[in-house]
């Protein structure tokens, strides 16, 4: 098992373009989260997709939009990029969403705005 | 709002003394915590939750609700323990996770 898998591992974008990212989660997981982490910080939380819907959702504007797929792959869109939508985006999958239940991330993608 | 506050940004410990990395909290409820750790070039990956009680690779951590604090511990720091640390509470009825902003911990030979 690969593990979770995201793509691109690295893209720069200039100011006011829009950004999709891509992620797979671990075969059978149908949780997938979105995390956003800036130089420095810990991983801040975005999205949560279950079973295709949205779960829940962290402090960001309306430029961030994300869905999952009926194969539970999921993509996270920023439109309109500002230098500070500049980190590392991690993607995690987990088989429930359940308290407590372990998160398993990618290796992250990492957006440089221009 | 909830909150995970780790103290230290860095941590320098030789190789045989003991760790800790400190990790407090602020939420309104029964917290569920957990401790995830980044190896050099490697992703983010669980190391142990309150809930399981267990040791892993020698590290503990005992939820203190009095103090609102869940220190990482371990008795004789080994190199290969050196990573960055966070500290991560989940919010209640899912899994979305809370993070500090990390401890990077040097295992010194």
């Amino acid at each position: 098992d690969a593990g979770v898998t995201q793509s691109p591992t690295h893209l720069i974008k200039t100011r006011g373009q829009q950004v999709t990212l891509r992620c797979s989660p671990i075969s059978g997981h149908k949780s997938v989260s979105w995390y956003q982490q800036v130089l420095g910080q810990g991983p801040q939380f975005i999205f949560q997709y279950y079973e295709k819907e949205e779960r829940g959702r962290g402090n960001f504007p309306d430029r961030f939009s994300a869905r999952q797929f009926p194969n539970y792959s999921s993509e996270l869109n920023v439109n309109a990029l500002l230098l500070g939508d500049s980190a590392l985006y991690l993607c995690a999958s987990s088989l429930t969403r359940k308290r407590g239940t372990e998160a398993f991330f990618g290796q992250g993608t990492r957006l440089t705005v221009v | 709002a909830q909150r995970v506050t780790q103290p230290e940004k860095l941590l320098s410990v030789f190789k045989g003394a003991p760790v800790e990395l400190k990790c407090n909290y602020s939420y309104s409820g029964s917290p569920e915590l957990f401790w995830y750790v980044q190896y050099s070039r490697q992703r983010l990956q669980l190391l142990l939750r309150h809930i399981s009680r267990e040791s892993i690779k020698g590290f503990t951590a005992d939820l203190n609700k009095g103090e609102t604090s869940f220190h990482l511990k371990k008795p004789f720091a080994q190199e290969e323990d050196s990573a960055m640390y966070y500290c991560a509470l989940s919010d209640l009825g899912n899994e979305k996770l809370t993070f500090g902003t990390g401890t990077r911990l040097t295992i010194i030979p």
